[in-house]
C-alpha cells in the first residue's frame, strides 16, 4: 500500500530565508510524486510533479523538489521565501489514486 | 468561472439531518473524487468515480453516499450527519491517466455538524 509522511507539522521561517519541506513515501513501484499548496480558504494548487527522468524538478512560484529513490524522499525547497508562501503544503504519491501526506503548515516571519 | 465548483462553500447543519454537497466541473474530465480534510490528517478519499457508471468507495466511505448525475456533476450526501463529519470537503477531477497531470481541486465546502 502506498503512504506518505511529512515529519514536520509546522515550520516557521523568516522572509528571505531558504526553505526545505520534507516528504517520505512508501510505494512498491516507481512513484508519481507531487507537491500541492493550499492557501487559506482555497483549494489545493499543484506546485510540481515527478514522474521519471531528471530527479530535480522545477515548479511554479520558484519551488523545486528532488527525488531520492535511495531515501524514498521527495523534499520541497525554495531558496528565498516570500511572505505570500505562507500556506499548507501537501506531498502526495499517485498509484491507483492519490494518497496525501498530513501536510506541513508554513509560517513566514517578516 | 472556476473549473471545479463546489456548493455550498459553508454549511452548518444539525445532527441527524441529511445534507448534500455538490460538485460540477467544466474540465471535461471523466474522473471525479471526494476528499475530506481534517487537521493533521491531510486529505482522505471518500468516494471516486471514473465515469458516469462507475462509483468506487475510498478509504472512509462509511456514512457517505455519492451520485454521479452526469460527467460534469458528482454529489456527496451525508444521510444522517454526525459531529465527527465536521470537516473541509474537497471535490477534485482528473483526466486519464489521472496521475499524469494531477488533480484539479474545487475551493472546498466547510461543513459543520452541531
Amino acid at each position: 500500500a502506498q503512504s506518505v509522511t511529512q515529519p514536520d507539522i509546522h515550520i516557521t521561517v523568516s522572509e528571505g530565508a531558504s526553505l526545505e519541506l520534507r516528504c517520505n513515501y512508501s510505494y512498491g513501484a516507481t512513484p508519481y510524486l507531487f507537491w500541492y499548496v493550499q492557501s487559506p480558504g482555497q483549494g489545493l494548487q499543484l506546485l510540481l510533479k515527478y514522474f521519471s527522468g531528471d530527479t530535480l524538478v522545477q515548479g511554479i512560484k520558484g519551488f523545486e523538489a528532488e527525488f531520492k529513490r535511495s531515501q524514498s524522499s521527495f523534499n520541497l525547497r525554495k531558496p528565498s521565501v516570500h511572505w505570500s508562501d505562507a500556506a499548507e503544503y501537501f506531498c502526495a504519491v499517485y498509484g491507483q489514486n492519490f494518497v496525501f501526506g498530513p501536510g506541513t503548515r508554513l509560517s513566514v516571519l517578516p | 468561472d472556476a473549473d471545479v465548483t463546489q456548493t455550498p462553500r459553508n454549511r452548518i447543519t444539525k445532527t441527524g439531518k441529511r445534507i448534500m454537497l455538490e460538485c460540477s466541473q467544466t474540465k471535461g474530465h471523466d474522473r471525479m473524487y471526494w476528499y475530506r480534510q481534517d487537521p493533521g490528517l491531510g486529505l482522505r478519499l471518500i468516494y471516486y468515480s471514473f465515469d458516469v457508471k462507475d462509483i468506487n468507495k475510498g478509504e472512509i466511505s462509511d456514512g457517505y453516499s455519492v451520485s454521479r448525475q452526469a460527467q460534469a456533476k458528482f454529489s456527496l450526501s451525508l444521510e444522517s450527519a454526525i459531529p465527527n463529519q465536521t470537516a473541509l470537503y474537497f471535490c477534485a477531477t482528473s483526466d486519464y491517466p489521472g496521475g499524469v497531470r494531477g488533480y484539479t481541486f474545487g475551493s472546498g465546502t466547510r461543513l459543520t455538524v452541531v
